[in-house]
Parts: structure tokens; C-alpha cells; sequence
């Protein structure tokens, strides 16, 4: 199985500073890599698919990047609403597998 | 519009049975495959499986075989799972979301959750 070690685990940042999250595959998985936000009590919303393609309706303060088994989601100005845990997810091969999360709060 | 709707909570005692529904609407049901997604109280996801909503053959990941059934009420465009012999580490929200490999459309649409709470 492909393990998704996801850091930080806790991240604070203040509102309107650049934040990146970090995704590390325990193999390659060819960009087949997703990100997604969840608030509480919610479902989860897919916010970028295939690494660095921005989902429909998404901010486009959201951007990912990465290859091989590096992979960043990268807000660049961080505004309130975005106080939520972040999880990737692998698609690349089965069993899928996502990360355990970063939860990202403001200072 | 899409919506992916599933039932109300659920509190159960262990070693009885429970089932989750998820009722598609806005899409042609068999078009998409069906995943289940395990999210215990404070912690993070965890795939399931899926079942292929137009032959209905249902695939677990290796944590979810035995007790766990995927199956499907197509006319309803409804996918079911159901737990057996529940235990106390069943505890969680479970989502439905749909997918279609052959687009690359992971998880796009996902229900609300169903909180299923096993307790003596």
C-alpha cells in the first residue's frame, strides 16, 4: 500500500500570509494526486485534482504542485474561511490511500 | 443539480447490523462508481472500497472484508452499505462519494455523512 505522510501536522499562520502544506507518497504516484478541505462536521470538497488542476468554483489563492512523491497545496494569501483540515489522497493505484491530514488554523 | 444524500444517524449497540444509504440525484447513476469513505471521531479518512454501480460487483479494501457489504438499489439510484456485528471501533461518519476512473473525476460529489455510534 502506498503510505501519504502529510506535514505539518498543525499549521498556524496569520490571515493574508503564503502557506504550504506538504504530501509525501511512500512511492511514486505520477501526479495522481488530489487535495482536499474539510471543515468541521463537513464533507469533505475537493479543491485540486491531478496535482495542479484547480477544481471549478475553487479560489484560485489555492494552487498545488509536485511529482514523483512530493506534493505541496500552496495558499497564498490565507483568509479566515480557510480554517480547515487538508488531506491528499492518491489515486494512483490501489488500495487508494489518503494523507492524515494538516489542520490549519489562524494565529 | 448533483446531490449525493445519504440517511440520518445511527446508534446502534455492538454485535447488531446497520445500514447506510446513499441516493444519487442529477446524474445518470451508472455512470459513476460508488466509494465509501470511513472517517473515525477526530481522525482522518479512510477508503473503503467501491462498487461498480452498472454490474453492481463490489471491491473492499482489505481492513473492510467480512463484515462490510456494498450493494446497490439501481432503480433508486441508491447505493447501500451495511456493517454486521458491529463493534465499538465501527464508531465513526461514513461518507459515500462518486468517481469515474476514465475521467479522472475523484470525488467531486460526496454525501453528507452518516454517523453510525456503537454503544452498549
Amino acid at each position: 500500500d502506498i503510505q501519504m505522510t502529510q506535514s505539518p501536522s498543525v499549521l498556524s499562520a496569520s490571515v493574508g500570509d503564503r502557506v504550504t502544506l506538504n504530501c509525501k507518497a511512500s512511492q511514486n504516484i505520477n501526479k495522481y494526486l488530489n487535495w482536499y478541505q474539510q471543515k468541521l462536521g463537513e464533507a469533505p470538497k475537493l479543491l485540486i485534482y491531478n496535482t495542479n488542476n484547480l477544481q471549478t468554483g475553487i479560489p484560485s489563492r489555492f494552487s498545488g504542485s509536485g511529482s514523483g512523491t512530493d506534493y505541496t497545496l500552496t495558499i497564498s494569501s490565507l483568509q479566515p474561511e480557510d480554517v480547515a483540515t487538508y488531506f491528499c489522497f492518491q489515486h494512483n493505484s490501489w488500495p487508494l490511500t489518503f494523507g492524515s491530514g494538516t489542520k490549519l488554523e489562524i494565529k | 443539480q448533483i446531490q449525493l444524500v445519504q440517511s440520518g444517524p445511527e446508534l446502534k449497540k455492538p454485535g447488531e447490523s446497520v445500514k447506510i444509504s446513499c441516493k444519487a440525484s442529477g446524474y445518470t447513476f451508472t455512470d459513476y462508481a460508488m466509494h465509501w469513505v470511513k472517517q473515525a471521531p477526530g481522525k482522518g479518512l479512510k477508503w473503503m472500497g467501491w462498487i461498480n454501480t452498472y454490474t453492481g460487483k463490489p471491491t473492499y479494501a482489505d481492513d473492510f472484508k467480512g463484515r462490510f457489504v456494498f450493494s446497490l438499489e439501481a432503480s433508486a439510484s441508491t447505493a447501500n452499505l451495511q456493517i454486521s456485528n458491529l463493534k465499538n471501533e465501527d464508531t465513526a461518519t461514513y461518507f459515500c462519494a462518486r468517481a469515474r476512473i476514465t475521467t479522472g473525476d475523484w470525488f467531486a460529489y460526496w454525501g453528507q455523512g452518516t454517523l453510525v455510534t456503537v454503544s452498549s
